[in-house]
């Protein structure tokens, strides 16, 4: 059965902190890696990640995988407020997606 | 640009009730995914169809049934509500945008459903 691991569950920051959040995974046939923001309703697209070692950035957002390793990190960088949400995990196995229970940010002003 | 609507948004069910929640996707995807939300469990998958006419099961199949008659809906039935199935139901699409990958999924609103 496919694994997929977030950490830290959850977590409260500063408005200008950096974040990191983590996702290890098991699965059968790895295909790709994606994050998701979740505010209020459904959740909304942030990276796919099919390569090692390559680094995706989307303004103060960042994301790297290590197929060796099996795990992934995504990075925020000068927290705001609108930052607050849960960033949830996907692994991509066989035409269907597996999610991490999601690591819930807060970010105070 | 509706993208991905599921009906009904919210539905209160007595135990043992039936219901169809129904999802409608106006790109063209090939792939529909129906997903349940709990509290600390993330997204799980109930079923998911790569194509009309056909469905798979997923992570947590029991106690629903689903069908894809037509490329662009995707329905999902509780034939006996249970407490246990009080959740958020999301569905979801993607297209073969990078193949062989599935790419990103687009997610309809939600619907909430309690049962008592």
């Amino acid at each position: 059965e496919d694994k997929v691991v977030q950490s830290p569950l959850s977590l409260v920051v500063h408005e200008g902190d950096t974040v990191t959040l983590n996702c290890s995974y098991e699965v059968t046939n790895f295909r790709s890696l994606l994050w998701y923001k979740q505010e209020k309703k459904a959740p909304t697209f942030l990276f796919m990640l099919t390569s090692s070692g390559i680094e995706k950035k989307s303004g103060r957002l960042s994301s790297i995988l290590d197929k060796k390793e099996l795990f992934s990190i995504l990075n925020i960088t000068a927290t705001q407020t609108g930052d607050s949400a849960v960033y949830l995990c996907a692994v991509e196995d066989d035409y269907k997606l597996s999610f991490g229970a999601g690591t819930t940010v807060t970010v105070r002003a | 640009n509706a993208g991905v609507t599921q009906t009904p948004k919210f539905r209160v069910l007595k135990t043992g009730q039936s219901m169809t929640l129904l999802c409608a996707q106006d790109m063209n995807h090939e792939y529909m995914y129906w997903y349940r939300q709990d509290p600390g469990m993330g997204l799980r998958l109930i079923h998911y169809s790569v194509g009309e006419g056909t469905t798979a099961k997923g992570e947590v199949p029991d106690g629903y049934n689903v069908s894809r008659l037509k490329k662009q809906n995707f329905l999902l039935g509780l034939e006996s509500a249970a407490p246990s199935q009080t959740s958020v139901y999301f569905c979801a699409s993607s297209s073969l945008a990078h193949p062989p990958h599935t790419g990103e999924l687009f997610f309809g609103e939600g619907s909430r459903l309690t049962v008592l």
